[in-house]
């Protein structure tokens, strides 16, 4: 069955300093998306990506969707204490969604101030 | 913002004994799922639900689960006989019909199921 990847499992940054958590399936996807979650929290959905390649902003979050489509990476510039959580990639089995998500194994992000 | 409503929030059950977790969907959305988290683990899917019947389900969700859409609005997750390997945190979720495309879901804030 379809796995998903992701690493690091833990992250711990300076506030101000950069991060990056990497997530590689066993497949080729259709299209990824990334959560959040915020301790005690639920997945927050943050963004889809479905083209090869693709790049794509959210203010000081980038998130790339790889050329063979079997990797994203979630990049955060001059991390905040806001950003702490653990982060998920997951894909669905087509670009229709509307299936199940297999959610990665999170990027656990802590800041320290 | 339209939210997927959860409760309870906190379920506290013997072993053996049945639970229903309950949840609102967003009113336009067809599409419901559940997931499970273990502590500190990744989100695993349970099952999908659309046009009142199941459309996917996990090698997790046995004969001791079961899914229901009673009324039109709320769709609840029974387990019959719960086990202490069933203690987890259950997220509903829900999206937007296939014709508009894919958006992300809409996940609740979960009920944490606590077997005892």
């Amino acid at each position: 069955g379809q796995q998903v990847m992701q690493i690091p499992q833990y992250q711990h940054v300076q506030e101000g300093e950069d991060f990056t958590t990497y997530c590689n399936s066993s497949t080729t996807l259709s299209n990824i998306q990334w959560y959040k979650q915020r301790p005690g929290g639920h997945p927050v959905f943050l963004i889809q990506l479905v083209k090869s390649g693709e790049v794509k902003k959210q203010k000081r979050l980038t998130f790339q969707f790889g050329e063979a489509k079997k990797n994203s990476s979630l990049h955060i510039t001059a991390t905040q204490t806001t950003d702490v959580g653990t982060y998920f990639c997951a894909a669905p089995r087509s670009n229709f969604g509307n299936e199940k998500l297999t959610f990665g194994t999170g990027t656990r992000l802590t800041i320290i101030p | 913002e339209p939210e997927v409503t959860q409760t309870p929030s906190h379920q506290v059950t013997q072993m053996g004994q049945e639970v229903i977790l309950r949840c609102v969907p967003i009113s336009n959305h067809l599409y419901f799922y559940w997931y499970r988290q273990i502590l500190g683990q990744k989100v695993e899917f349970l099952v999908s639900f659309y046009n009142n019947e199941i459309s996917e389900k996990s090698e997790i969700f046995d004969d001791q689960f079961s899914v229901e859409r009673p009324d039109g609005s709320n769709f609840t997750l029974k387990i019959r006989s719960t086990k202490l390997e069933d203690s987890a945190m259950y997220f509903c979720a829900s999206s937007e019909s296939r014709d508009r495309g894919h958006y992300g879901y809409t996940f609740g804030s979960g009920t944490r199921l606590t077997v005892v």
